[in-house]
């Protein structure tokens, strides 16, 4: 059974980089799957932030695009997210989620709260 | 990017009724190359992530019930949920990637009279 959990600091200062790493178990990083960043603002939609192939190659939303990375660590089969620059606006549940062949969300970690505020 | 317009925004439907929640895309998610629609349905219930209920527009995830059921083509979809259980009650999300970025629908909240 796959299961994605996410990590990092609840609280981010206002200008400051968010940081968050989702650690895959149940499965391994380099299979051919998208490993995806997902953030729900509170009582909002969800909205799509990027995500990564084994391979490397990234794809990112163009409303962040600017702000934003995912990596992947293989060895410790994770990948993470850096979004700097956070405002309010960024205030929201992360999640980090697989995308399956059917390039739908199969499997979605827990999701964290991270609230931007000095 | 492609704008998924769900309706309603919310509905309330009593217990072993059914319920019809709609989706449309600003441009067709159809893959002419395969024929399939890249459209998929989630349910979220509060301090939950969301679940997969359906791909494809109309594939139901593995373990779903088949009382939840998908149709449409193109840029209309629909969700329906039949012999409605008290725990349906959610929100439900329809999602397209047909093109990047992957795009949500608002979300419609299900209650169960």
């Amino acid at each position: 059974q796959v299961q994605l959990q996410e990590s990092g600091p609840r609280l981010v200062k206002p200008s400051g980089t968010l940081s968050l790493i989702c650690t895959v178990s149940g499965a391994s990083i380099t299979t051919n799957n998208w490993w995806s960043w997902i953030r729900q603002p509170p009582g909002k939609a969800l909205e799509w932030i990027g995500e990564m192939y084994p391979s490397g190659s990234t794809s990112y939303n163009s409303s962040l695009r600017s702000r934003v990375t995912i990596s992947m660590d293989k060895s410790k089969n994770q990948f993470s997210l850096h979004l700097n620059s956070m405002t309010a606006a960024d205030t929201a549940v992360y999640y980090c989620a697989r995308r399956s062949a059917a390039d739908a969300f199969d499997v979605w970690g827990q999701g964290t709260m991270v609230t931007v505020s000095s | 990017d492609i704008v998924m317009t769900q309706s309603p925004d919310s509905l309330a439907v009593s217990l072993g009724e059914r319920a019809t929640i709609n989706c449309k895309s600003s441009q067709s998610v159809l893959y002419t190359s395969n024929n399939k629609n890249y459209l998929a349905w989630y349910q979220q219930k509060p301090g939950q992530p969301p679940k997969l209920l359906i791909y494809w527009a109309s594939t139901r995830e593995s373990g779903v019930p088949d009382r939840f059921s998908g149709s449409g083509s193109g840029t209309d979809f629909s969700l329906t949920i039949s012999n409605l259980q008290a725990e349906d009650a959610a929100f439900y999300y329809c999602q397209q990637y047909h093109g990047t970025p992957p795009t949500f629908g608002q979300g419609t909240k299900l209650e169960i009279k």
